[in-house]
């Protein structure tokens, strides 16, 4: 069946570091990737895309990774900080496009 | 400023009693959808409109229905909901000509159904 997993538990990291968010799938073939940003009681919001051709996307301190034979996506937060706690969703492009599936996503937290 | 709208955003009614939640968007977008989020399950769509008097189900649409008459509304109606149906709701639209393209999401609106 297909499925997308992040990690349930809740990612606790000291501000500086360097957060790194996994996104693992299978049975699907997605042509993109894409990361939001989700925080409590708010609707997500996108940070990220990333095409199946391309191996590292950089936005600011964001990074995203993605190895279709691996069939996984990385997320980093690099020189984290407080302000980066929020729950962070992956999504894949599918179903001819008209369609993101979701992620259950992976709760950060970043302590000064 | 370029936003989703939802409303209500908190709703608590009982069982069978018909209600609908608006969705309305102001950045001319083709696309719509609507999400339900439960823990652990993440996001999943129930219908998505691609322009007007388009719909098409996603992937949990019983007990749902939406309608398409004008491109900044969509509305998702639950014409007896079940205590099942409790969760939150977020809608979401998309630029037209960008299939990939990022979705814009409203702010939510928790649904509690006796």
């Amino acid at each position: 069946s297909q499925k997308i997993e992040q990690n349930s538990e809740a990612l606790n990291i000291q501000e500086g570091k360097t957060a790194t968010l996994t996104c693992n799938y299978t049975n699907y073939s997605p042509a993109y990737l894409q990361w939001y940003r989700q925080d409590p009681g708010r609707g997500p919001v996108f940070l990220l895309l990333i095409r199946e051709n391309e191996k590292e996307k950089r936005k600011e301190r964001l990074k995203v990774t993605f190895d279709t034979t691996l069939k996984q996506s990385l997320f980093h937060i690099t020189a984290s900080q407080p302000a980066d706690s929020a729950t962070y969703l992956c999504a894949l492009v599918s179903g001819g496009y008209n369609k993101l599936i979701f992620g259950a996503g992976t709760r950060l937290a970043v302590h000064p | 400023e370029a936003q989703v709208t939802q409303n209500p955003r908190y709703l608590i009614t009982v069982t069978g009693k018909k209600l609908t939640v608006t969705c309305s968007q102001n950045m001319n977008h083709e696309y719509m959808s609507w999400y339900r989020q439960d823990p652990g399950l993440g996001l999943r769509q129930i219908y998505y409109s691609m322009n007007v008097e388009v719909t098409d189900k996603g992937d949990v649409p019983e007990g749902y229905k939406v309608s398409r008459k004008e491109k900044r509304n969509f509305p998702l109606i639950l014409e007896s909901p079940s205590p099942n149906q409790t969760s939150l709701y977020f809608c979401a639209s998309r630029h037209p000509g960008q299939l990939y393209n990022e979705q814009f999401f409203g702010p939510g609106t928790r649904l509690t159904v006796l």
